[in-house]
């Protein structure tokens, strides 16, 4: 059975600091990788997607990427009360026909 | 623009009563089409997954199924419903293979 781990948390981080969140993956053909924000009892709602090794930067977020760690992390700047939720890491399957979640990471920011 | 929407919203559920939740993808065509579902301190479990109408894939043996009558309709159904089938269930789309996953609002059933 494939895997994504997160630390469950809860990361708490004071406003207008920097978040950092983490994943590691076991499947090494996995070949897309994505970061989901869920507020509570909300659906899933995409931020980040990532393909290639190295950073991806839009806006306040930056998806992070080491396919030789199998490692997956997203920073997010100058975090707001608003950016409290969970946040979900998905991997692509070996197939490539579906995303494998890993349970997430809830993030708390204090004002 | 692409929408998706599923329905009903919330519902309460006797055990080994049926079940069937609807999800319609607006805005593109052949999406693959999937259903996850979310229990209570676990993940998104991938339950089901469609490339075109007619074609399920099943990624978890369990007493639910689901049907694609309609390039952009996917239905989940049970005939008679457990306890452990209480969740979140979320339907999603993608325009491909390894693409990004769009999620609907999700239908929270409750087996009681």
């Amino acid at each position: 059975q494939k895997e994504v781990e997160q630390n469950s948390g809860p990361l708490s981080v004071p406003e207008g600091a920097i978040a950092s969140l983490n994943c590691t993956y076991s499947d090494r053909v996995s070949q897309s990788f994505f970061w989901y924000r869920q507020y509570s009892g909300k659906s899933p709602e995409l931020i980040m997607s990532i393909y290639s090794n190295g950073d991806k930067e839009d806006g306040r977020f930056t998806a992070q990427l080491n396919k030789a760690s199998q490692y997956v992390s997203l920073l997010i700047r100058d975090s707001q009360p608003s950016d409290s939720a969970t946040y979900l890491c998905a991997v692509s399957n070996q197939a490539g026909t579906a995303l494998i979640f890993g349970k997430g990471t809830t993030l708390s920011v204090s004002s | 623009s692409q929408t998706i929407h599923q329905w009903p919203a919330t519902l309460v559920q006797p055990v080994g009563s049926p079940l069937s939740l609807e999800c319609t993808v607006e805005g593109t065509s052949n999406p693959n089409l999937y259903w996850y579902r979310q229990a209570a301190g676990r993940g998104l479990q991938l339950l089901f997954y469609s490339v075109g109408i007619g074609q399920i894939s099943s990624e978890v043996p369990q007493n639910l199924s689901a049907s694609r009558p309609q390039d952009r309709q996917f239905i989940l159904s049970s005939k008679k419903l457990l306890l452990s089938d209480s969740g979140f269930y979320l339907c999603a789309w993608s325009r491909g293979n390894g693409g990004e996953l769009f999620f609907g609002e999700g239908s929270r059933l409750t087996v009681l």
